[in-house]
């Protein structure tokens, strides 16, 4: 069964420190994976996609990156603020299920002022 | 406007009750999901759509039933709600390998 697995759960910081979430999957055939920001309640904002191709993407403040043998992606956020603070999700394409996505559980980030 | 929205937002139902959720979407893209999400649990897929006659069945189908009634639109029912249904609820729709949300539905069956 493929799966993906966000570890840790939750994670708690002081306001600039830089920091690195991880995602893991199962089957390193994959076509992509995105990276999405939820608040509270509310819906779920795309951060990061990376293709099966490229081995890292920026935005900002943020890097992710991907190594399909090893089944890992990590998200990396510098110099993190309180608005950081939410629920980090990743999402998987596997191969073997085109255009169907399977998300991990997510980490839950608050960053203290 | 947001490109894709849900209604309701919020709804408390009571348990055998009938309850359509409808999504709509501006980006013109194909494909349309329906996801449910519970605490601890992450997003689980519901339904897919890829067009409007080609509907699929993801991991946790039953219970559920859904209408593509027009490439920007698809909706979600319960047939006979339950308390465990309870979760929110959201649409999705996707073009290459990108997926843009809806806000969420928050469903409760009591």
């Amino acid at each position: 069964k493929q799966e993906v697995t966000q570890i840790p759960a939750a994670l708690s910081v002081p306001e600039g420190e830089n920091l690195v979430l991880n995602c893991s999957f199962t089957d390193s055939a994959i076509y992509n994976l995105q990276w999405f920001r939820q608040d509270p309640g509310k819906g779920l904002t795309s951060l990061l996609l990376i293709q099966s191709s490229q081995r890292e993407q920026t935005s900002g403040r943020l890097n992710a990156s991907l190594d399909k043998s090893s089944g890992r992606s990590t998200l990396y956020i510098a110099a993190s603020q309180p608005g950081d603070s939410a629920t980090y999700l990743c999402a998987v394409e596997f191969t073997s299920g085109t255009y169907k996505y399977i998300f991990g559980t997510g980490t839950r980030l608050k960053v203290l002022a | 406007d947001a490109d894709v929205t849900q209604t309701p937002r919020n709804r408390i139902t009571k348990t055998g009750k009938r309850i359509m959720l409808e999504c709509s979407q501006t980006k013109g893209h194909d494909r349309m999901y329906w996801y449910r999400q519970d605490p601890g649990l992450g997003l689980r897929l519901i339904y897919y759509s890829f067009d409007v006659k080609d509907i699929n069945k993801g991991e946790i189908s039953d219970g559920y039933s859904v209408s593509r009634q027009a490439q920007a639109k698809f909706s979600l029912s319960l047939e006979s709600a339950i308390p465990n249904q309870t979760a929110l609820y959201f649409c999705a729709t996707a073009t290459g390998t990108e997926q843009y949300f809806g806000p969420g539905t928050r469903l409760t069956v009591t």
